[in-house]
C-alpha cells in the first residue's frame, strides 16, 4: 500500500492550526498511525487507528479519516510541536510510511 | 519505563556483515512483536522487518529478504538484526520498534516505542 503525504513542508506561527494529509494508494479501514520526529529524541506515536490519541498526546492532536483519505489536524501550534510528521499504515505487510511533513516556524 | 536501546552499527564493506542488537526493559518482552525500521540519511522511515512474540513469524520489506534476519531471545530481552550482503543503499539509521497489535485479526500493528537509532554505514 503506497502512502502519499502532503504538503512535504508547512510553515506556520505558534497558535495556528495546521492539517496534514495522507492518502493509501488502497482501502486500509481506519488502520494509520501519526508518528513525531524531533531531533534527538526518541520518534513519538501520536495517534492510532485513525483517531485514537495514544496515551500522553496533547488533546490539540486530532486524527480522522478512514478508508483511503486520512488528516492530521493540530490545533492552536505550540513551540514543541514543531518536527516532522509520519503517517504509516498497518492494515498489511509490508508496513509502509508516508513521505513525512516538516513543519517549521513562519 | 519502556527502554530500547540498540547497538552494533558502524561502517562496514559492501558485501559484508553486521549484526545490530536492541536491549529492552521496562514491559514484558516476550508479550509484544518487534520490529525493526530504518531511515536512509535525509530520507523518511521505512519498515525493515518484524518478529512476532515468541519468534515464530517473521515479515520483511522485499529490498532485504534473503539478505536480513530478524530474530529474538525473550530470555534475555534483545531483538536482533542479521545483516548480510550489504549494500550501499543499505546505509541507515535502524530503529528498533515496539510494535503493538493493530486489531483482533490483524497480523500486523503500529510502534508505540522506539529506540534512539543506530547507525549503520556501509562504503568501501
Amino acid at each position: 500500500v503506497q502512502m502519499t503525504q502532503s504538503p512535504s513542508y508547512l510553515a506556520a506561527s505558534p497558535g495556528e492550526s495546521v492539517s496534514i494529509s495522507c492518502k493509501a494508494s488502497k482501502s486500509i479501514s481506519n488502520n494509520l498511525a501519526w508518528y513525531q520526529e524531533k531531533p534527538g529524541k526518541a520518534n513519538k506515536l501520536l495517534i492510532h487507528s485513525g483517531s485514537t490519541l495514544q496515551s500522553g498526546t496533547p488533546s490539540r492532536f486530532s486524527g480522522s479519516g478512514s478508508g483511503t483519505d486520512f488528516t492530521l489536524t493540530i490545533r492552536s501550534l505550540e513551540s514543541e510541536d514543531f518536527a516532522v510528521y509520519y503517517c504509516q499504515q498497518y492494515n498489511e505487510y509490508p508496513l509502509t510510511f508516508g513521505s513525512g511533513t516538516k513543519l517549521e516556524i513562519k | 519505563e519502556v527502554q530500547l536501546v540498540e547497538s552494533g552499527g558502524g561502517l562496514v564493506q559492501p558485501g559484508r556483515s553486521m549484526k545490530l542488537s536492541c536491549a529492552a526493559s521496562g514491559f514484558t518482552f516476550n508479550n509484544y512483536d518487534m520490529a525493526w525500521v530504518c531511515q536512509a540519511p535525509k530520507k523518511g522511515l521505512e519498515w525493515v522487518a518484524t518478529i512476532s512474540y515468541d519468534g515464530s513469524s517473521t515479515y520483511y520489506r522485499d529490498s532485504v529478504k534473503g539478505r536480513f534476519t530478524i530474530s529474538r531471545d525473550n530470555a534475555k530481552s534483545t531483538l536482533y538484526l542479521q545483516m548480510d550482503s550489504l549494500r550501499s543503499e543499505d546505509t541507515a539509521t535502524y530503529y528498533c520498534a515496539r510494535q503493538t497489535e493493530g486489531g483482533l485479526y490483524l497480523l500486523t500493528g503500529y510502534f508505540d516505542f522506539w529506540g534512539p537509532g543506530t547507525m549503520a554505514t556501509v562504503s568501501s
